[in-house]
């Protein structure tokens, strides 16, 4: 398996616009993350996903933020509309059984300007 | 809500030298894992400990569960270049939180 995979890798965005973030994880991994990483804020939960449903997403952090994982092999985070207080790294990780090894994607270095 | 507090926050070391970090939880953690995330890269597991009192062994690295499950310590001996990056502790009950992580620099 190739791992988690996370796109684009990049993305500079204009603050008001959209921003869509992709995920896939490791097939047949029934636990998804979405984390977001900051210097202040360290690694910060923000939700998670079980058989692709939302199970906590306490740590998302306004309603400018939403997940969905629409099957097995897909999620996505939106960010609509971006402010540059969200600019961070986002990362997406999955796990085969609850508190089994968190495998991590790349992660996506988002840049509000 | 579990908090997890990790100490130091930074940590600079010779090569060839020890080094200790620790991770502290206001609750009992069901299981503790420790990751390492280096520089542009996402964290990766380097152990998960689930029994209180616990120690296990990976090469140079040395991880102990506290008898009453509430903290750990990660130790590094001989440390070299390559270990420098992000050390990160979890608690993976229901969900995966971390604390905020101890930054190690070796320098060669």
């Amino acid at each position: 398996d190739a791992g988690v995979i996370q796109s684009p890798r990049h993305e500079v965005t204009e603050m008001g616009q959209e921003v869509t973030l992709r995920c896939k994880p490791i097939s047949g991994h029934d636990y998804l993350f979405w984390y977001r990483q900051t210097m202040m804020r360290g690694l910060e939960l923000l939700i998670y996903f079980n058989n692709n449903v939302p199970i906590d997403d306490s740590g998302m952090p306004e309603d400018r933020f939403s997940a969905k994982m629409p099957n097995a092999s897909f999620s996505t985070l939106k960010i609509q509309p971006s402010e540059p207080r969200d600019s961070a790294v986002y990362f997406c990780a999955s796990s085969l059984v609850r508190g089994g090894e968190a495998f991590f994607g790349q992660g996506t270095r988002l840049t509000v300007v | 809500t579990q908090l997890l507090e990790q100490s130091p926050q930074f940590l600079s070391i010779q090569e060839g030298e020890n080094l200790t970090v620790y991770c502290n939880s206001s609750s009992v953690f069901s299981s503790l894992q420790w990751y390492r995330q280096e520089p542009g890269e996402g964290p990766v597991l380097l152990v998960t400990v689930v029994t209180g009192g616990e120690v296990k062994k990976l090469k140079r690295l040395t991880f102990q569960f506290g008898d009453a499950r509430k903290d750990s310590s990660l130790h590094i001996t001989a440390a070299q270049p390559g270990d420098t990056g992000l050390y990160l502790c979890a608690d993976n009950d229901y969900k995966l939180s971390f604390g905020a992580g101890t930054t190690v620099t070796v320098r060669a």
